[in-house]
């Protein structure tokens, strides 16, 4: 399957500082990306679909001013979590589209202290 | 109804059995089926896809789709406790071109 990296893997911050996490498709390029959120024991949850190009479509409440996502070429994309608080602290994946199926990052913990 | 409902589980299962994990879907148009496979603490993996009725295997995997019960399921076969994992199923809806996931079902393998 297609491969899509992310970095960093595990971030601990400071509550008030900003993270910025990348995604890259390595092997294809992904006109769409995803991010999502996960809690311990919890599904996954949509965060917002980011295309190359444009702004980033946001679910229903999840801050855009928050989480800001650029999505700069087509194997990249990035989400800045702004003014990072301890309820922030989560799992954050992201996923790259090919032209049928989905695949995922290895995703990013953040621990925010 | 939700979009892609899976039982939550959990499912556990002998080593060495069949694991049966079943999905229903609320899209009649839907067109593409995926299978992942999610380890705690990890991120989900792609394992299965499937786009016509019937049946597709993959080594001890198999992917059953019947698209006028709006059903998608996997067996999987000698079952080992690697296999021990959340599985998610996710349907391309017709509507948007939207990937959409179901929450998952703990499977869990008893040694």
């Amino acid at each position: 399957g297609a491969v899509v990296s992310q970095h960093p893997s595990r971030v601990i911050c400071k509550s008030g500082t900003s993270v910025k996490i990348e995604c890259r498709s390595l092997d294809f390029q992904a006109t769409t990306m995803f991010w999502y959120r996960q809690f311990p024991k919890q599904s996954l949850m949509l965060m917002a679909t980011s295309n190359e190009g444009s702004k980033a479509t946001y679910e229903q409440g999840v801050e855009k001013d928050k989480f800001l996502i650029n999505h700069a070429s087509l194997t990249l994309s990035t989400l800045t979590v702004t003014s990072a608080h301890p309820e922030d602290s989560s799992f954050y994946i992201c996923s790259a589209r090919t032209s049928d199926e989905q695949f995922f990052g290895p995703g990013t913990r953040l621990t925010v202290l | 109804q939700k979009e892609v409902e899976q039982n939550s589980g959990p499912l556990s299962v002998p080593e060495g059995a069949i694991a049966s994990l079943n999905c229903t879907y609320s899209d009649r148009g839907s067109q593409s089926f995926f299978w992942y496979r999610q380890y705690s603490g990890k991120s989900p993996e792609l394992i299965m896809s499937i786009y016509s009725n019937g049946d597709k295997e993959d080594g001890r995997f198999t992917a059953q789709l019947n698209k006028a019960s709006q059903y998608v399921s996997l067996l999987i076969r000698d079952s080992q406790p690697s296999d021990s994992a959340t599985y998610l199923c996710a349907v391309n809806t017709n509507r948007d071109d939207k990937i959409i996931f179901g929450k998952g079902t703990r499977l869990h393998i008893l040694p």
